[in-house]
């Protein structure tokens, strides 16, 4: 079935550091979403792409589309304790829009 | 107030009692979904739900039910639940315009002893 792999599932920095997760679909997606969800909480949206090549920008966050548009990237950069958290992409399940299927989830933390 | 409720928070439970997870949400939103999260494994689709009269399986819908009482209210049940559905389930709800992005409740913590 489809599926959408997220690597690293760990990945400890100093502050200050750069980070980046990487997500690969076994397939061609129409769009990527990426969440947010801090230690005891819950998932909260980011960001969603969905054109070729397209890159956005939020603050120190830097998200990818690849060219194929089954991968995608998020990049941090100068990590902050307030960036702590579990990161994951998701893309539509199947051929219904609305549903998604999540990565595993990139666990971040960050050592001040 | 929050947009989407879940109730309750935190339940421990014993094998084969019937568990229900209610939630609701003041969005407006038609669609509505119910995950559950184990470590390393994401978050993985039980059911969803499009409009009230419209209830749909997930990815992992085995030993689960759902009921959608009003475009509001969308209530999950483990008819007898067993030791491997303790996880963390979150209810969610999205719109139908723009990045239709999802919007999660604070999650139900459940333990089946």
């Amino acid at each position: 079935g489809q599926q959408v792999m997220q690597i690293p599932q760990y990945q400890h920095v100093q502050e200050g550091e750069d980070f980046t997760t990487y997500c690969n679909s076994s397939t061609t997606l129409s769009n990527i979403q990426w969440y947010k969800q801090r230690p005891g909480g819950h998932p909260v949206f980011l960001i969603q792409l969905v054109k070729s090549g397209e890159v956005k920008k939020q603050k120190r966050l830097t998200f990818q589309f690849g060219e194929a548009k089954k991968n995608s990237s998020l990049h941090i950069t100068a990590t902050q304790t307030t960036d702590v958290g579990t990161y994951f992409c998701a893309g539509p399940l199947g051929t219904s829009y609305g549903k998604l299927t999540f990565g595993q989830g990139t666990i971040l933390t960050v050592h001040p | 107030d929050a947009d989407v409720t879940q109730t309750p928070r935190n339940r421990i439970t014993k094998t084969g009692k019937r568990i229900m997870l209610e939630c609701s949400q003041t969005k407006g939103h038609d669609r509505m979904y119910w995950y559950r999260q184990d470590p390393g494994l994401g978050l993985r689709l039980i059911y969803y739900s499009f409009d009230v009269k419209d209830i749909n399986k997930g990815e992992i819908s085995d030993g689960y039910s759902v009921s959608r009482q009003a475009q509001a209210k969308f209530s999950l049940s483990l008819e007898s639940a067993i030791p491997n559905q303790t996880a963390l389930y979150f209810c969610a709800t999205s719109g139908t315009r723009g990045a239709n992005e999802q919007f999660f409740g604070p999650g139900t913590r459940l333990t089946v002893l």
